[in-house]
């Protein structure tokens, strides 16, 4: 089982729709979650983190935490051509290991004009 | 603030040979953190250094591979002698908090490919 499973895109969305991405992670004690952009041939970017359940906004960004269902989205209303990128998340780790982070494997989304 | 820094940004080398990669983190962060990511495959965490010390190692693949940061500011991941299946990006990351929970900084990272 992978530490952390995101849907498998590519996604691909109109200019000022709205893109959903999810992940899900399998160790329920994980504390703290984060979503990167990575665009191509760049450094990966924090662009959310999220601790408690519920939902925090960001500008055009939401992140939503469902620590019962193991369940991490990222929400982008208005979407726009710069958003094109591919979207990791992420969790860190606990104890022994809780300065790492667990990644995806990376959403791909595209935003068409 | 002058972000992550790695050099080289690609590498190309033939199998066997050595590979010196380096990470500058941002000036004050006592946390840094190597990672890698093999094509089609997750980023995945290589080892994590608090200062000098090598907090968490368990990350690294095999004894091919040592990472130092000598006095600790910059460091340097060594992969000697280089296989095919080393071939990826090395990203390097620091963060100033004690375990990087609110998130880390990223390098732009280097491309490493073993022929």
């Amino acid at each position: 089982q992978k530490e952390v499973e995101q849907n498998s895109g590519p996604l691909s969305v109109p200019e000022g729709a709205i893109a959903s991405l999810n992940c899900t992670y399998s160790d329920r004690g994980s504390q703290s979650f984060f979503w990167y952009r990575q665009y191509s041939g760049k450094s990966p970017e924090l662009i959310m983190s999220i601790y408690s359940n519920g939902d925090k906004e960001d500008g055009r960004f939401t992140a939503q935490l469902n620590k019962a269902s193991q369940y991490v989205s990222l929400l982008i209303r208005d979407s726009q051509p710069s958003d094109s990128a591919t979207y990791l998340c992420a969790r860190t780790g606990r104890g022994s290991t809780l300065g790492r982070l667990y990644f995806g494997r990376g959403t791909q989304l595209t935003v068409w004009p | 603030e002058a972000g992550v820094t790695q050099f080289p940004s690609h590498s190309v080398i033939e199998k066997g040979q050595t590979v010196t990669l380096r990470c500058d983190p941002i000036s004050g962060h006592d946390n840094l953190y190597w990672y890698r990511r093999v094509m089609g495959k997750e980023i995945k965490f290589l080892l994590h250094f608090v200062k000098e010390s090598k907090q968490d190692e368990s990350g690294m693949p095999n004894n091919r591979f040592l990472a130092e940061r000598t006095g600790g500011t910059y460091s340097t991941l060594k992969v000697q002698p280089a296989e095919l299946e080393d071939s990826g990006v090395y990203f390097c990351a620091s963060s100033q908090d004690l375990q990087g929970a609110f998130g880390y900084t990223f390098g732009s990272g280097t491309r490493l490919t073993v022929v």
